[in-house]
């Protein structure tokens, strides 16, 4: 079975600072993995994904995460923090490239952005 | 862009009633999804439903717990006779044939009191 941990809870960061969020994953198999964002009283919005081919993904919003099987890692990053990037975060694994798999959630980090 | 409509936004029903949560998904998606998401908690898969029938479900899918299709727009979950426990934000989603991601809706919060 396939898993997801987001290390912390919450970030806090500057306007203008970097962004990094950590997303680690088990499975067995190679993963699909993907990062949404959930914005106060809103959906889930996919932010980018990583199926297969380049690593280094590039998502909406300045938003980019690179794939590092070695590490089973798929850290989001943005260079410079805004403060519309306020809200909570989601990484995501999925075994499966089929229409109906299913997504397997970590617990979220909430990104705090302050002026 | 195309959006996956989810109604009420928020409900409150009191233990042992049943609830239907009400999703419109995208129009010329295929596959379609419930994940609900316990407050300070993981957002958990329930259930996915593909061709007017369940192809996969999660333990928490319980007999509690349905789907219908009841036309060609809306996707329904039903719960049976709730408990404190079911209060969550439950969301819909669809997707089409490629695994692009999903749509979510906005969710449903429901409150059972």
């Amino acid at each position: 079975a396939q898993s997801v941990t987001q290390l912390g809870s919450h970030v806090s960061v500057s306007e203008g600072a970097l962004v990094l969020l950590r997303c680690n994953y088990s499975s067995s198999v190679p993963p699909y993995l993907f990062w949404y964002v959930q914005y106060p009283n809103q959906g889930l919005q996919l932010l980018l994904k990583y199926t297969t081919g380049a690593t280094l993904v590039k998502g909406i919003n300045g938003f980019e995460a690179e794939f590092k099987k070695s590490e089973t890692s798929f850290h989001l990053t943005k260079p410079s923090a805004h403060m519309s990037d306020a809200a909570e975060y989601f990484c995501a694994v999925s075994l499966s490239n089929s229409g109906y798999s299913t997504l397997t959630f970590g617990k979220g980090t909430m990104l705090l952005v302050s002026p | 862009e195309p959006e996956v409509t989810q109604t009420p936004s928020h409900q409150v029903t009191q233990m042992g009633q049943e609830v239907i949560l009400r999703c419109v998904p995208i129009s010329n998606h295929l596959y379609f999804y419930w994940y609900r998401q316990i407050l300070g908690q993981k957002v958990e898969f329930l259930v996915s439903f593909y061709n007017n029938e369940i192809s996969e479900k999660s333990e928490i899918f319980d007999d509690q717990f349905s789907v219908e299709r009841p036309d060609g727009s809306n996707f329904t979950l039903k719960i049976r006779s709730t408990k404190l426990e079911d209060s969550a934000m439950y969301f819909c989603a669809s997707s089409d044939t490629g695994f692009y991601g999903y749509t979510f809706g906005s969710g449903t919060r429901l409150t059972v009191v």
